[in-house]
């Protein structure tokens, strides 16, 4: 079993909608939770990450993370044609572990 | 521009040959991690370092070696090249050793082993 695994997409949206964008973990003990986006050939940049458990909130982002059912979540609101990237799902324990990536497309 | 340098951008090699990346990281920080990303395996930590030290590390092969010099710069060598490690390997910087939510990427080196 992979530490992370995420939903592939990919994903594609009009504008103005919501996203969500999801993955589950596997090690209970795990506390630090991200989101990355990449753009396309460029490096990945850190949007949000989270400690332990709860919801996060910039923006138009929400990260949110529920332990009991080790399950991680981004929501954007209002999508934007500039939102269209991969999102990256990563977990912080001993070693980074990334989920493969979720290609966004938000059509205007 | 992140600020993190990484060279060269592009690389193409043969199996069984050997290839050193470099990365230059942000000024003032101290910690450098390595990444592999490839369309099969996703994006892979490799490892990090701190002030010239390993810090952590991750799913890096015994083929792959990595060291930070005192001029914080830092070098990935890859021997005993394969097909299977034709990907792209990201560099990021950070200014602490815990950093990694103030970690900027760098733009990658694509490496392609034929």
């Amino acid at each position: 079993q992979k530490e992370v695994e995420q939903d592939p997409g990919p994903l594609s949206v009009p504008e103005g909608a919501i996203v969500s964008l999801n993955c589950t973990y596997s090690n209970s003990a795990f506390q630090y939770f991200m989101w990355y986006r990449q753009y396309s050939r460029k490096g990945p940049e850190l949007l949000m990450y989270t400690y332990s458990s709860g919801n996060k909130e910039d923006g138009r982002f929400t990260a949110q993370v529920d332990k009991s059912s080790k399950y991680i979540s981004l929501f954007i609101r209002d999508s934007q044609p500039s939102d269209s990237a991969t999102y990256l799902c990563a977990v912080l324990g001993n070693q980074f572990y990334f989920g493969t990536g979720t290609s966004l497309t938000v059509i205007p | 521009d992140s600020g993190v340098t990484q060279t060269p951008k592009h690389l193409i090699t043969a199996t069984g040959q050997r290839v050193t990346l470099r990365c230059s990281p942000r000024s003032g920080d101290l910690s450098v991690y390595w990444y592999q990303q490839s369309l099969d395996q996703g994006l892979q930590f490799l490892i990090q370092y701190y002030n010239g030290e390993e810090r952590a590390k991750g799913n890096i092969l015994e083929r792959f070696s990595a060291q930070q010099f005192p001029d914080l710069h830092s070098e990935l060598n890859l021997s005993s090249l394969e097909l299977g490690d034709s990907a792209l390997y990201f560099c990021a910087s950070s200014p602490r050793p815990g950093g990694f939510s103030e970690a900027f990427f760098g733009q990658g080196t694509r490496l392609t082993v034929v």
